[in-house]
């Protein structure tokens, strides 16, 4: 059973261009989340994607957005990069929108951007 | 709004002897409280969750967590710590009502000296 997989696994971009990252849920699930984790610092929820729609939005600027497609699978991309977007950008994937469950949300390995 | 603390950077303890690593939160409602581990430039790997229930949960590779309602905490304890658990730890937590978003502490620094 695959897990969650994330590319591309590391990325080096300059400020002011645009970055995509995908991601494919781990097999059965739904629901995909994105993260922000900065160095030395716990992940920062960005928003959830479920029945390719945003459904939830964490305190995270216009320039990223996201996207996910009728397979689940999910892109996150952000604009106009700034070098305080470099991160690790880590996707979790679960069953269900979540509006009282307990399910669990598991990571993949996480894509890490550089921002020069 | 739900937040978590982790109020000690770095948990050192010896080979063999017990290990814990202390988390509190704030929430509305009751929670939902997950531990997840992350080994160096790898992604988060669940651990344990308290859902209902009993207030003592176990999980994978030995750990256990704690659930108490009165000190809103959520200690995360292995009876006798590895080598190999070297890592770093992060608790979160999500309401059980109004979102799916998981609130993240900031992460313990977990070493375990042989």
């Amino acid at each position: 059973d695959a897990g969650v997989t994330q590319s591309p696994t590391h990325l080096i971009k300059t400020r002011g261009q645009q970055v995509t990252l995908r991601c494919s849920p781990k097999s059965g699930h739904d629901t995909v989340s994105w993260y922000q984790q900065a160095l030395g610092q716990g992940p920062q929820f960005i928003f959830q994607y479920y029945e390719e729609e945003e459904r939830q939005r964490g305190n995270f600027p216009d320039r990223f957005s996201g996207h996910q497609f009728p397979n689940y699978s999910s892109e996150l991309n952000v604009n106009a990069l700034l070098l305080g977007d470099s991160a690790l950008y880590l996707c979790a994937s679960s069953l269900g929108t979540g509006s009282g469950g307990g399910e669990t949300q598991y990571f993949g390995p996480g894509t890490r951007l550089l921002v020069l | 709004a739900q937040s978590v603390a982790q109020p000690e950077d770095q948990v050192n303890v010896a080979e063999g002897n017990p290990l814990t690593v202390k988390c509190t939160y704030s929430v509305s409602g009751n929670p939902y409280l997950f531990w997840y581990v992350q080994y160096p430039n790898r992604g988060l790997q669940f651990l344990l969750k308290y859902i209902t229930g009993d207030n003592l949960v176990k999980g994978s590779y030995g750990f256990e967590a704690e659930f108490n309602k009165s000190q809103t905490s959520f200690h995360l304890k292995k009876p006798s710590a590895l080598v190999s658990d070297s890592a770093l730890y992060f608790c979160a937590v999500r309401p059980r009502r109004g979102n799916n978003r998981l609130a993240f502490g900031k992460g313990n620094q977990v070493v375990v000296i042989p």
